[in-house]
């Protein structure tokens, strides 16, 4: 079974600063993605970015990188200079690739909630 | 580029009555998940669908069913609809192998009064 821990409380960060939102993971599979996607309070569900259990480095989309640790099984979003429209709720999430290549089902954390202050 | 599509956004109905929701995926997207996420709760994967086969079941109830068409849209049939059933309901698209993220339609927001 997969499991996402996201622990933090409300996250608040100041507009143009740096915020890092935490994530944990347990899986006893050898090959998994691990996700952030983006809830505003609009409700759509947003894909940020991407790791792989296999990949050699951190993840960067634009601003978003991931910062992968698979030792201690963390994989922490960090946001480079916050701006408002980054108010929101985070989630992290995993997949296991399966043998057959086969895609399968995510399993979300329980998210953090992002203000961003002007 | 083109999204995933859902309808209706909006859904308002009351107890013991049905709904169906409708999920277009991305183009050349063969599989299609459905996700359930009540109010302050993270997503729920309910079934997944590929090539009008189900592929995956999660905690969906037995008063749901689902199943994809020929065009890979799917339909997510609800019954006998109960106040828990209000929540947001997501369907998500990716190709059967190969690209790994799943990318989410709007989402249908269910109410049940």
């Amino acid at each position: 079974a997969q499991k996402i821990t996201q622990t933090q409380p409300g996250m608040f960060v100041q507009e143009k600063e740096a915020v890092t939102l935490d994530c944990t993971y347990d899986t006893s599979d050898p090959s998994y993605g691990l996700f952030w996607y983006k809830q505003p309070s609009s409700g759509e569900m947003i894909f940020l970015i991407y790791q792989g259990s296999y990949d050699q480095q951190n993840a960067t989309e634009g601003r978003y990188s991931l910062n992968f640790q698979k030792a201690r099984k963390s994989a922490n979003l960090v946001i480079s200079a916050s701006q408002l429209g980054d108010s929101a709720m985070y989630f992290c999430a995993m997949r296991r690739f399966a043998s057959t290549g086969a895609n399968s089902k995510l399993t979300f954390g329980k998210g953090i909630t992002l203000s961003v202050r002007p | 580029a083109a999204g995933v599509i859902q309808s209706p956004r909006h859904l308002i109905k009351e107890k013991r009555e049905t709904a169906t929701l409708k999920c277009y995926p991305i183009p050349r997207h063969d599989t299609v998940y459905w996700y359930q996420q009540g109010p302050g709760q993270d997503p729920q994967f309910l079934i997944s669908f590929y090539e009008k086969m189900q592929s995956d079941k999660g905690s969906i109830p037995d008063r749901f069913s689902a199943q994809q068409f020929s065009d890979y849209h799917s339909e997510l049939n609800m019954s006998s609809l109960e106040l828990g059933d209000s929540a947001l309901y997501f369907c998500a698209s990716s190709p059967r192998t190969g690209l790994w993220t799943q990318y989410f339609g709007p989402g249908t927001r269910l109410l049940v009064l």
